[in-house]
C-alpha cells in the first residue's frame, strides 16, 4: 500500500527566506504531483513530475523528483506573502493495470509567510 | 470556460437519506476522480474512472457508489449516509490518468446529522 508523508506539516517563514518541503512515499511510483490550496478554495495543480531527476520551476517554486530515494521536494525561493497556502504532494500507484489511476496524497503542509 | 462543476456546493442531510453529488466537466477528459478532504488527513481518493464505464476503488470507497455512463459526468452516490461521511468532497478530471494535471471542482461541503 502506497503511503505518502510530507514534512514539515506546518511552516512559518519570513519573507525573503528559502525553504524546502519534503514528500516521501513508501513504494515505487513514477508520477508525483504537487498542488496548492488557498484557504476555503479548491486545489490548483502546480507540477507534474514523471521521471527520476525531473525538475520543474514556476516563479519562486521549484519541484524535483528522486525516484530512487522515493522523495520529491518543493523548494521555495525568496518567499513572499502570496505563497501562503497549503501545499499537497500526491503519488500515483505503479502496480499496473487500471491502478495507475489511483492517487495517494500527503497530509499537506500549511505554509505561512510573514513580513 | 474549461471547468469542473459540482452540485450542490453545500448540503446538510440526515442519516440514511440517499443523496447524489453531481460532477461534470466540459474538457473532454477521460479521467475523473472523487476525493474527500478531512482536517489532518489530507485528501483521500474515493473512486476514480479511467474512462466511460471503467471505474475503480480508491483508498476509501466504503459507503459510496459511482457511475460513469458518459464522459462528462461522474456522480457520487451515498446510498445511506452516516455522520462519518461528513466531509468536504472534491471532484477532479484530467485528460488521461497518466502524466496530466488534474483540474479540481469547487468542492461540496456535506454534513450528515
Amino acid at each position: 500500500e502506497l503511503k505518502v508523508e510530507q514534512n514539515p506539516l506546518f511552516l512559518s517563514m519570513q519573507e525573503g527566506k528559502n525553504y524546502t518541503i519534503y514528500c516521501n512515499y513508501s513504494t515505487t511510483s513514477d508520477r508525483l504531483y504537487w498542488y496548492r490550496q488557498d484557504p476555503g478554495k479548491s486545489l490548483e495543480s502546480l507540477f507534474v513530475l514523471l521521471s527520476n531527476g525531473a525538475v520543474k520551476q514556476e516563479g519562486r517554486l521549484m519541484a524535483s523528483l528522486d525516484t530512487k530515494a522515493r522523495l520529491s521536494t518543493l523548494h521555495i525561493t525568496a518567499a513572499v506573502h502570496d505563497l501562503s497556502a497549503t501545499y499537497f504532494c500526491a503519488a500515483a500507484d505503479n502496480a499496473g493495470g487500471t491502478s495507475y489511476g489511483k492517487l495517494t496524497f500527503g497530509q499537506g503542509t500549511i505554509l505561512t509567510v510573514h513580513p | 470556460e474549461a471547468q469542473v462543476t459540482q452540485n450542490p456546493r453545500y448540503l446538510i442531510t440526515v442519516t440514511g437519506k440517499k443523496l447524489t453529488v453531481t460532477c461534470s466537466q466540459n474538457m473532454n477528459h477521460e479521467y475523473m476522480s472523487w476525493y474527500r478532504q478531512d482536517p489532518g488527513l489530507g485528501l483521500r481518493q474515493i473512486y476514480y474512472s479511467m474512462n466511460v464505464e471503467v471505474t475503480d476503488k480508491g483508498d476509501v470507497p466504503e459507503g459510496y457508489k459511482v457511475s460513469r455512463k458518459e464522459k462528462r459526468n461522474f456522480p457520487l452516490i451515498l446510498e445511506s449516509p452516516s455522520p462519518n461521511q461528513t466531509s468536504l468532497y472534491f471532484c477532479a478530471s484530467s485528460l488521461q490518468a497518466y502524466s496530466y494535471e488534474q483540474y479540481f471542482g469547487p468542492g461540496t461541503r456535506l454534513t450528515v446529522t
